[in-house]
């Protein structure tokens, strides 16, 4: 079996700051995933990789940029926070992008900015 | 407008009843529809998945009935249990893109 490690758990950010969250896999999947989960909603794709070095923008990349500098991490920064965002971010992967039948995620990191 | 709808948002049972979660969707490109689980705290994890060659999947107390034609699927969970309470998601797969779209979960508590 394998783990998704997401660092930190809780960030709690300023105004106008630039966040970063990251993400770790030790399952050597090709596919990296960041979802942004609000209160009572859906999960919404922000930013996926297919490969190192790949970039894919999701539904929701505005105001966020992403990294993939190895095929076990992803990173994902947020620009600039904005105030009283709240939200969790998850990190997934699978073995594929075309036949993902199974994302596993991580634990989620949880944002709050004053 | 939202591609994959749950139905309802929050749904109680009580211990042993069956509960029924529902979903419907809009797009005819999608070919695969996984639902995940979630509890508090943690990320969502694969709980049983159909395709839509098929129209019924059973997995232990998990099924998922679906509908081609009305676009529609359902999870019905027999003899519930507590350890059941979770957030349910219900997405869908673009046979094209292969991206995964999900709907805005229903929150099942189950009362011992």
């Amino acid at each position: 079996g394998g783990i998704i490690t997401q660092t930190p758990k809780f960030l709690i950010g300023q105004e106008g700051q630039k966040l970063t969250l990251k993400c770790q896999q030790n399952f050597n999947h090709d596919t990296m995933y960041w979802y942004r989960q609000d209160s009572g909603k859906g999960l919404r794709l922000i930013y996926y990789s297919i490969t190192e070095n790949d970039l894919q923008k999701g539904d929701l990349s505005e105001g966020y940029d992403a990294s993939r500098e190895k095929k076990s991490s992803f990173s994902l920064t947020v620009t600039s926070a904005q105030k009283n965002e709240m939200a969790v971010f998850l990190c997934a992967s699978s073995i594929a992008q075309l036949s993902n039948e199974r994302l596993f995620f991580g634990h989620g990191t949880k944002l709050s900015v004053l | 407008q939202q591609q994959v709808r749950q139905s309802p948002q929050s749904l109680t049972v009580w211990e042993g009843e069956t509960a029924i979660l529902n979903c419907s969707y809009e797009d005819s490109t999608f070919n695969y529809f996984p639902w995940y689980q979630q509890f508090p705290g943690e990320g969502p994890a694969l709980l049983i998945s159909i395709r839509s060659v098929s129209d019924k999947k059973e997995d232990g107390r998990f099924t998922i009935f679906f509908n081609k034609r009305e676009k529609k699927l359902s999870l019905h969970i027999t003899d519930s249990q507590p350890g059941d309470s979770a957030t349910y998601f219900c997405a869908a797969r673009n046979t094209n893109t292969g991206k995964l779209t999900f709907g805005d979960g229903t929150v099942l508590t189950v009362k011992p």
